[in-house]
């Protein structure tokens, strides 16, 4: 039973442009949700986060959306670079009913065009 | 420098051996955890611990083990009873739940 859920595997998008990852979620009871961003054959490395009581965090190119009624959180990056070509990973915990670890997605492989 | 290390960052071993992975931290984290990633299937829980001396099953514990006897360590041991050992393990730490948890470089197994 996959509880977050990242539907496409892969996305390119031409430089500067603005790129949109999505991550979808099943259990209400996750309420922080992260995104990590991972190169080949290294760890991943966190990007952004954000609490269910907002809808919206920012931090510089990075933007990351919360929609707790569709269970739906997105990740903006604009403009997108080269160096922004990576698998991105959303993730999800639910702190507040003890459980105590992050639940991946299966990712989604993000190309910048030049 | 404060961080988490995994060594070695390739293994290759015979089916039915069993292999441990190391995973280091010096961030003075309580948690750590492991994690394994295959293509296509994101990364998949396998152990976590919160304080020494205590650990849980994560999704997919079965043919696995570790061990938290300190703080900074927690290894885990690839048993033959694991079906199909060959993927990227990842290994994290934090100090709470709901902050992000810092990754190792990984270990790239292969068993031949």
């Amino acid at each position: 039973d996959q509880q977050v859920k990242q539907n496409s595997p892969s996305l390119s998008v031409q430089e500067g442009r603005i790129s949109i990852l999505n991550c979808d979620y099943t259990n209400s009871m996750f309420d922080y949700f992260l995104w990590y961003k991972k190169y080949p054959a290294e760890g991943p490395t966190f990007l952004i986060s954000i609490s269910s009581i907002k809808d919206k965090n920012e931090d510089g190119r990075f933007t990351v959306f919360l929609n707790k009624s569709a269970k739906h959180l997105s990740l903006h990056i604009v403009p997108s670079q080269p160096g922004d070509s990576a698998v991105y990973f959303c993730a999800a915990s639910s702190y507040n009913f003890g459980n105590e670890k992050l639940t991946f997605g299966t990712g989604t492989r993000l190309t910048i065009i030049p | 420098d404060g961080g988490i290390t995994q060594s070695p960052k390739y293994l290759f071993r015979k089916e039915g051996q069993n292999v441990t992975l190391s995973c280091e931290q010096n961030l003075n984290h309580d948690a750590m955890y492991w994690y394994r990633q295959d293509p296509g299937q994101g990364l998949r829980l396998i152990y976590y611990s919160q304080i020494v001396n205590d650990f849980q099953k994560g999704d997919i514990a079965e043919g696995y083990s570790v061990s938290r006897e300190k703080k900074e360590s927690f290894p885990l041991t690839v048993t033959s009873a694991q079906k199909n050992p060959t993927a990227f393990y990842l290994c994290a730490s934090g100090t709470d739940t709901n902050t992000e948890a810092f990754f190792g470089q990984g270990t790239r197994l292969t068993v031949v």
